[in-house]
């Protein structure tokens, strides 16, 4: 069965260090992976899109990477900041489909 | 600019009665997609539509749940009769239609909270 697993339901990192997020699926074959963030009581946020034929993609503090070998996109938050506390979810299509499908997401909290 | 407008934003009623949520979607989004979110099931894709037209309704749990897009500024998510296991927070979504589809992102509403009693 299909299946996209987010590494762990909460991380803790310390401030100005990399925060550095897993997103895993399984019987997919994923044209792009997309991560959001979600804060509480709002809903998510878009952050970064990824195709399938590319390796890694930046913004600012942000970093994706994505290894269809490995089936697997890492998210990476350098210097981290407590603001950038939430709730990180990632999201899979498949080529030819609108459908986002979202893996159960991470809960990041950065301590000062 | 605004975004996705979602309404109520709370909602707290009793079992067996008739739930209507309702979305306007950003203005020149051509994609409209419901979602239920848990704890248990996490963010779960109910129904999307694009051009008003509904294009997958598989992620609807049952005959009580039914979605209508009459125009391209406003869809409905109904529940009727509405039950204790209904109770989440429902998110409207909307998109411009990429070239490649599925290459853009999803612009969020800040959903509604169900509580069926």
């Amino acid at each position: 069965s299909q299946k996209i697993e987010q590494n762990s339901e909460a991380l803790n990192i310390q401030e100005g260090k990399t925060a550095t997020l897993t997103c895993n699926y399984t019987n997919y074959s994923p044209a792009y992976l997309q991560w959001y963030r979600q804060d509480p009581g709002r809903g998510p946020v878009f952050l970064l899109l990824i195709r399938e034929n590319e390796k890694e993609k930046r913004k600012e503090r942000l970093k994706v990477t994505f290894d269809t070998t490995l089936k697997q996109s890492l998210f990476h938050i350098t210097a981290s900041q407590p603001a950038d506390s939430a709730t990180y979810l990632c999201a899979l299509t498949n080529f030819g489909n609108e459908k986002l499908t979202f893996g159960t997401g991470t809960r990041l909290t950065i301590i000062p | 600019d605004a975004g996705v407008i979602q309404s109520p934003r709370h909602e707290v009623t009793e079992m067996g009665q008739e739930v209507t949520l309702r979305c306007k979607p950003i203005s020149g989004h051509n994609s409209l997609f419901w979602y239920r979110q848990t704890m248990m099931r996490g963010l779960e894709l109910l129904i999307y539509f694009n051009n008003n037209v509904p294009i997958d309704d598989s992620g609807m749990p049952e005959d009580r749940f039914s979605a209508k897009m009459p125009n391209a500024s406003f869809s409905t998510l109904k529940i009727q009769p509405s039950e204790p296991r209904d109770s989440a927070v429902y998110f409207c979504a909307s998109s411009p239609r990429g070239i490649g589809q599925g290459d853009q992102p999803q612009h969020f509403g800040d959903g509604t909270r169900l509580s069926i009693l």
